[in-house]
């Protein structure tokens, strides 16, 4: 069964830094795909960035990437340059094929001023 | 606005009545989905559709709840004598076949009393 681990119920960060969300996850399929979501108060999901198993290189997107070590079973996302506007919760996900979308629980962040 | 919308966003009712929320999908989606949300947690998935077809339940989806998708567009999701751990935040997100994106909705949170 897949299943994803998110150990960091909450992290702080100061504004302009960079902070890395950690997440790891289990699976015995070799093809997969990992998926990190922002959520703000609000409540929407937003989609912020996707790997693929058999992606050669780690994912970006603006300030977002994903250190995928495939070997480790980890897909950590990295923000760079924090912004307030990042202060949300997130949620790493993953999917196989006949799957349906797993998620961790999350990481609350907070950007401190 | 080309995104996903569901309604009502906050609905509140008393225990034994029964609710109906509604997901309108981004229009060339073919694939819709259903998760529950609750607090702390990540969305856990309940119900998938491409096009009219709901191939995938959970099992978390009881006999109370009952989802359709006339005509492969918006889909209903209607839950019967709700009781009070139906109170959650339910999601619907929608997808293009053969992408790995899913788009969400800004979510229904229901409240039982």
């Amino acid at each position: 069964a897949q299943k994803i681990t998110q150990t960091q119920p909450g992290m702080f960060v100061q504004e302009k830094e960079a902070v890395t969300l950690d997440c790891t996850y289990d699976t015995s399929d070799p093809s997969y795909g990992l998926f990190w979501y922002k959520q703000p108060s609000s409540g929407e999901m937003i989609f912020l960035i996707y790997q693929g198993s058999y992606d050669q290189q780690n994912a970006t997107e603006g300030r977002y990437s994903l250190n995928f070590q495939k070997a480790r079973k980890s897909a950590n996302l990295v923000i760079s340059a924090s912004q307030l506007g990042d202060s949300a919760m997130y949620f790493c996900a993953m999917r196989a094929p006949g799957d349906d979308m797993r998620f961790g629980a999350g990481t609350r962040l907070t950007v401190k001023p | 606005d080309t995104g996903v919308s569901q309604d009502p966003r906050h609905k509140i009712t008393k225990r034994g009545q029964n609710v109906t929320f509604r997901c309108d999908p981004i229009s060339e989606h073919n694939r819709l989905y259903w998760y529950r949300q609750t607090l702390g947690q990540g969305p856990e998935f309940l119900t998938y559709f491409q096009n009219e077809a709901q191939l995938e339940k959970s099992r978390l989806l009881s006999d109370r709840f009952s989802a359709e998708r006339p005509k492969g567009s918006f889909s209903t999701l209607e839950i019967q004598r709700t009781e009070q751990g139906d109170s959650a935040m339910y999601l619907c997100a929608s997808e293009r076949s053969s992408y790995n994106e899913q788009f969400f909705g800004p979510g229904t949170r229901l409240t039982v009393l």
